[in-house]
């Protein structure tokens, strides 16, 4: 199972892009990565999904090299409003099923006025 | 509008009381899941379900206990055998399109 690692924290001001890293270099050939977004006493929300080169949504896109080994998750122009844990998951669909997806320590992202 | 619906939100017990924390979902999604986080932390797999009359123990099953008789309905018993029950309790469930996951809003129980 994939291992995934994330910086702590960051800190953006509004109005810049936010890239955060997910590392994940024992990536499986049917593994998928899949951005999380959690709010303080919230459930995390589904961002972004992608498994090779670029996904883009209305909220963020999403940069896998063609190694996979890592991925890097873009929020432009960030507001006040974005500040929140990220989380980097990496499973394939049986895995995932399995409960076997499993979140890290994520990454806080504070954005300043 | 479909969704998980977690209740309560907010949960007190006492020491050597079970408490019951229910979830529901109108997703129609069959995988359901209960997950621990405690204060900076990620999330801890607790149990899941992938289908209607079966449940798997997840990571850090000890203590707690949950039934699965109907598609919708996935309720988490934290029992007097879990001894730092003071969390914030997530449930998911499973979207098959995307296998991405779809939280509830939460319950913090806290033992007092």
């Amino acid at each position: 199972l994939a291992k995934t690692t994330q910086p702590i924290s960051m800190d953006s001001y509004e109005g810049q892009e936010v890239n955060i890293t997910c590392s994940h270099n024992n990536i499986a050939t049917n593994d998928y990565i899949t951005w999380y977004q959690q709010f303080p006493s919230q459930g995390p929300r589904f961002i972004i999904q992608g498994y090779k080169t670029k996904v883009t949504n209305e909220v963020a896109s999403l940069f896998i090299p063609a190694d996979r080994k890592s991925s890097t998750l873009s929020l432009p122009r960030v507001s006040l409003s974005d500040t929140a844990v990220y989380y980097c998951l990496v499973g394939d669909p049986v895995n995932t099923n399995a409960g076997k997806s499993t979140f890290g320590d994520g990454t806080t992202l504070t954005v300043k006025p | 509008d479909g969704g998980i619906t977690q209740s309560p939100k907010y949960l007190f017990r006492k020491e050597g009381q079970n408490v019951t924390l229910s979830c529901e979902q109108n997703l129609n999604h069959d995988a359901m899941y209960w997950y621990r986080q405690d204060p900076g932390q990620g999330l801890r797999l607790i149990y899941y379900s992938q289908i209607v009359n079966d449940f798997q123990k997840g990571d850090i099953a000890e203590g707690y206990s949950v039934s699965r008789e109907k598609k919708e309905s996935f309720p988490l018993t934290v029992t007097s055998a879990q001894k730092n029950p003071t969390a914030f309790y997530l449930c998911a469930s499973l979207r098959p399109t995307d296998y991405g996951y779809t939280f509830g809003s939460g319950t913090r129980l806290t033992v007092v």
